[in-house]
């Protein structure tokens, strides 16, 4: 049971390159997200996904694109990257039953370290 | 107004005692979730514990207790014997209900505080 994991690790962009985040979990979760860390904060919300084939906009989306076409997996997609968009990247996952109750408690992924130059 | 503030942006604590961290928050909700992360300078996100708004005791796992003071709006983290490896940045967090919207789907977390444990 690896949880959650993503690749790369490390990536360095030109300004206006393209790339792809990947994150994958075994974990069965119905939730998945995507949430950045700039420098001494906490975590913002990028996109999330209550389900295979559907996704939402969070607090910090612009500039990012998200798919989810199967439980275990939720690309994020970065167009035309800038210099704002240096930062570490976390995938996480979570269940939540439908109508019941649970903690909801986020799993995180390694994190992947971008920067944009 | 932020929604969680840690005012401890750094704490130091000797080997083998106990600590707290503190953890505010401000929701209007009835129903809400409590957490705390610990990321060690590797950069993974750790879950440590957990409180419901409904619970009526405080959440312990192992080392870590939650002080969880409804009332004040404060969820404290405590780390009993502290240890070497207990050196890290440390954040709370917190899920809103349901019927906050779209909030309630994602953590909102603090600023974190960084505990150095000296030997």
């Amino acid at each position: 049971n690896a949880g959650v994991t993503q690749t790369p690790k490390f990536r360095i962009l030109k300004i206006g390159q393209s790339m792809t985040l990947q994150c994958t979990q075994d974990m069965n979760h119905n939730y998945m997200y995507w949430y950045r860390q700039d420098p001494g904060m906490g975590l913002k919300l990028i996109y999330y996904s209550v389900g295979a084939g559907i996704t939402d906009k969070g607090e910090v989306p612009n500039g990012y694109n998200v798919s989810r076409s199967t439980t275990e997996d939720f690309p994020l997609r970065l167009e035309l990257a800038a210099p704002s968009q240096t930062s570490v990247y976390f995938c996480a996952s979570s269940y939540r039953p439908i109508g019941g109750r649970s903690t909801d408690t986020q799993y995180f992924g390694p994190g992947t370290r971008l920067t944009v130059l | 107004a932020q929604k969680i503030t840690q005012t401890q942006p750094g704490m130091f604590v000797q080997e083998k005692e106990a600590v707290t961290l503190d953890c505010t928050y401000d929701t209007s909700d009835q129903s809400y979730g409590l957490f705390w992360y610990k990321q060690p300078s590797s950069g993974e996100m750790i879950f440590l514990i957990y409180q419901g708004s409904y619970d009526e005791q405080n959440a312990t796992e192992g080392r870590y207790s939650l002080n969880f003071q409804k009332a004040r709006k404060s969820a404290n983290l405590v780390i009993s014997a502290s240890q070497l490896g207990d050196s890290a940045m440390y954040f709370c967090a917190m899920r809103e209900g349901r019927n906050s919207g779209g909030s309630n789907y994602k953590l909102t977390f603090g600023k974190g505080t960084l505990l150095t444990v000296n030997p």
